[in-house]
């Protein structure tokens, strides 16, 4: 069965600095994974998938992440952190039957000034 | 625009009322899905729609039963609320599953429910 892991449920980075949120995820299967957003009271909204065309993704709002499969990771990465960067983010990972998913506990994202 | 919506934002139940929650969306969508979002756990899968009256269970289906009698309405029922039940709901749709296409998941603003 697929499984998702978030290493670390709350991420603290100035403006500015580096956004690393990690995720691993274990397949049986050559996966398709997910990472999504959260503002808060909100639903959740796609930041980016991959589907095993390219191993560098690139999503929304300057947000990539790259599939290494040796690795069974998924990291999500910006640049650059903005104020507007604080949510939850979660990754997911499709499971082999119909189009669920399965979701790690997620990251809290903090970004100070 | 993409939109599901979700009947209500905040809702607030007494322990053994039942409670509808009501998803609708405007995607021509297959497949539609209910979750509960808990601190620390993630989303968890509740049921899965694919098709009018056809469901599956998720992985924590007990205490819950769901309905769909058209194609863009999906209804989350607690039969006899538990105040374990109080959590975040969260709606979703997407495309029926194809071998070669993936297709991401369109989520609802989340109905928080209480229950007392």
């Amino acid at each position: 069965a697929q499984s998702v892991t978030q290493l670390g449920s709350h991420v603290s980075v100035s403006e500015g600095a580096l956004v690393l949120l990690r995720c691993n995820y274990s397949s049986s299967v050559p996966p398709y994974l997910f990472w999504y957003v959260q503002y808060p009271n909100q639903g959740l909204q796609l930041l980016l998938k991959y589907t095993s065309a390219a191993t560098l993704v690139k999503g929304i709002n300057g947000f990539e992440a790259e599939f290494k499969k040796s690795e069974t990771s998924f990291h999500l990465t910006k640049p650059s952190a903005h104020m507007s960067d604080a949510a939850e983010y979660f990754c997911a990972v499709r499971r082999r039957a119909g189009n669920m998913l399965t979701f790690g506990g997620g990251t809290r994202l903090m970004v100070k000034p | 625009d993409v939109k599901v919506t979700q009947s209500s934002r905040y809702l607030v139940k007494r322990t053994g009322e039942k409670v509808f929650l009501e998803c609708v969306q405007d995607m021509d969508h297959e497949n539609m899905f209910w979750y509960r979002q808990d601190p620390g756990l993630g989303l968890r899968l509740i049921y899965f729609s694919y098709d009018v009256k056809m469901k599956e269970k998720g992985d924590i289906p007990e205490g819950y039963s769901v309905s769909r009698e058209k194609k863009e309405r999906f209804s989350l029922i607690l039969e006899s609320a538990s105040t374990n039940q109080t959590s975040m709901y969260l709606c979703a749709s997407s495309p029926r599953t194809e071998i070669r296409r993936v297709y991401e998941q369109y989520f609802g603003p989340g109905t928080r429910l209480t229950v007392t």
